[in-house]
């Protein structure tokens, strides 16, 4: 149990363009789920703590505009990646929190994205 | 605020020899720990975690971490380690009101033959 998937898992865009992530929890329901970044050979880095039916609390330094995050049902976040650029090439990777008491401070990973932006 | 330092980027060491991967941690609150590993190109996997209670800590594929509360560290041990077990190990902990993680930066285990 507590599976969450990510799509796509790679993707490929040209710069400008705006790229959509989803992050499902599969078989439990999520009323936080959480967006990190990771670079190369780095640690994971919180970009956005998202609530489902309000807006996404973002991390100091991460723009806002830039990386829109809708939370929209209880098993469903997407990070949408707008005016892509190379420099946001990146591994982002979504965690859901379950709201099972026993299970509760637990966070489940998604396998992650791979975007390139060319 | 809450920060992890993990010792040790990479520990590389002979298959079925023991391990230790070091973590501190500093906190102004309670926190819960965790030990994640990550193979390349995937996801987090959870190893284990410390919540409360005793303070040595089982995991899956025989991991095992103590938490020491006076020297604020939380490493991971196994006994004997396959080449499998090659991969990213990430110490975090978690404010437990506001359920974000803070990790470190990662330690690279690498067994060799």
């Amino acid at each position: 149990g507590a599976v969450v998937s990510q799509h796509p898992s790679r993707v490929i865009c040209k710069s400008g363009t705006s790229v959509k992530i989803e992050c499902r929890s599969l078989d439990f329901q999520a009323t936080t789920m959480f967006w990190y970044r990771q670079f190369p050979k780095k640690s994971l880095m919180l970009m956005a703590t998202s609530n489902e039916g309000s807006k996404a609390t973002y991390e100091q330094g991460v723009e806002k505009d830039k990386f829109l995050i809708n939370h929209a049902s209880l098993t469903l976040s997407t990070l949408t990646v707008t005016s892509a650029h190379p420099e946001d090439s990146s591994f982002y990777i979504c965690s859901a929190r379950t709201m099972m008491a026993t299970r509760y401070n637990e966070q489940f990973f998604g396998p992650g994205t791979r975007l390139t932006v060319l | 605020a809450q920060s992890v330092t993990q010792l040790d980027s990479q520990v590389p060491v002979f298959e079925e020899a023991p391990v230790e991967l070091r973590c501190n941690y500093s906190s102004s609150v309670s926190v819960y720990l965790f030990w994640y590993v990550q193979y390349p190109n995937q996801g987090l996997q959870l190893l284990l975690k410390y919540l409360s209670g005793s303070t040595l800590v089982k995991g899956i594929n025989g991991f095992e971490a103590e938490f020491n509360k006076s020297q604020t560290s939380f490493h991971l041990r196994k006994p004997s380690v396959h080449i499998s077990d090659t991969a990213e190990y990430f110490c975090a902990v978690s404010d437990p009101s506001a359920g974000k993680s803070t990790f470190g930066d990662g330690t690279t285990l690498t067994v060799k033959p």
